[in-house]
């Protein structure tokens, strides 16, 4: 079966210090991926996605960027983070087909910026 | 501009009663809907989905009933557990958009013992 591994699962960083969070999922091969986040009493936004390795599509402006460097391990860095970097960060994975597949879910990095 | 809407933030229900949470969009291309359950600090789960070629699909206590002519689903739990208690999203995608999902901001759901 396939599983889905974020970490860490809580962070507490000063604003302006970088940032490095990762996820990888087993089971699965050349899975689509993204990354979202959930800020306080609002929905998930999709921050990034990935069909393949080394193909990166960003959703929003801001101050993430995010590498696919192997075909199952997506990660999301900063260089100097921001206080409205805060919140609840997730990582999800789905199958490629010819109709739509549902994501699939990592438990999640809780985020804090000091 | 919020796509999909669950304008409702929280809804409370007796155990053994029906839950239905209500989900709206506006983007007439979307043409698959997801809810997800998700419980503090874990990420959410994936729990039912429909086509836009069909207007139910069932799976054990969860339906999802889809009005494509009123851009508007639900989810009706019947009976409703207190394990059932949670943050339900509603989510929506179209062919083509590589499963990237459009979520709602979610709805509170209590079920009271």
């Amino acid at each position: 079966s396939q599983t889905i591994h974020q970490w860490p699962a809580t962070l507490v960083q000063p604003v302006g210090s970088p940032l490095s969070l990762e996820c990888t999922v087993e089971g699965t091969s050349n899975p689509n991926l993204y990354w979202y986040r959930q800020a306080a009493g609002r929905g998930l936004q999709l921050l990034f996605y990935s069909v393949g390795i080394g193909q990166i599509s960003s959703e929003v402006p801001q101050n993430l960027s995010a590498s696919r460097p192997q075909d199952r391990q997506f990660i999301l860095s900063s260089k100097k983070l921001l206080l409205s970097d805060s919140g609840f960060y997730l990582c999800a994975w789905s199958a490629k087909g010819v109709f739509n597949q549902p994501q699939h879910f990592g438990d999640g990095t809780r985020l804090s910026i000091l | 501009d919020q796509q999909v809407k669950q304008n409702s933030p929280s809804l409370s229900v007796q155990e053994g009663r029906i839950s239905i949470l209500n989900c709206d969009y506006t983007n007439s291309m979307f043409d698959y809907f997801l809810w997800y359950k998700k419980y503090p600090a874990e990420g959410p789960t994936f729990l039912i989905s429909i086509s836009s070629i069909k207007d139910k699909n069932e799976d054990g206590r969860f339906t999802v009933f889809l009005n494509k002519s009123a851009k508007h689903l639900s989810l009706h739990i019947v009976p409703s557990q207190p394990g059932d208690s949670a943050v339900y999203f509603c989510a929506a995608t179209h062919t083509g958009a590589n499963s990237k999902l459009t979520f709602g901001k979610g709805i509170t759901l209590s079920v009271r013992p």
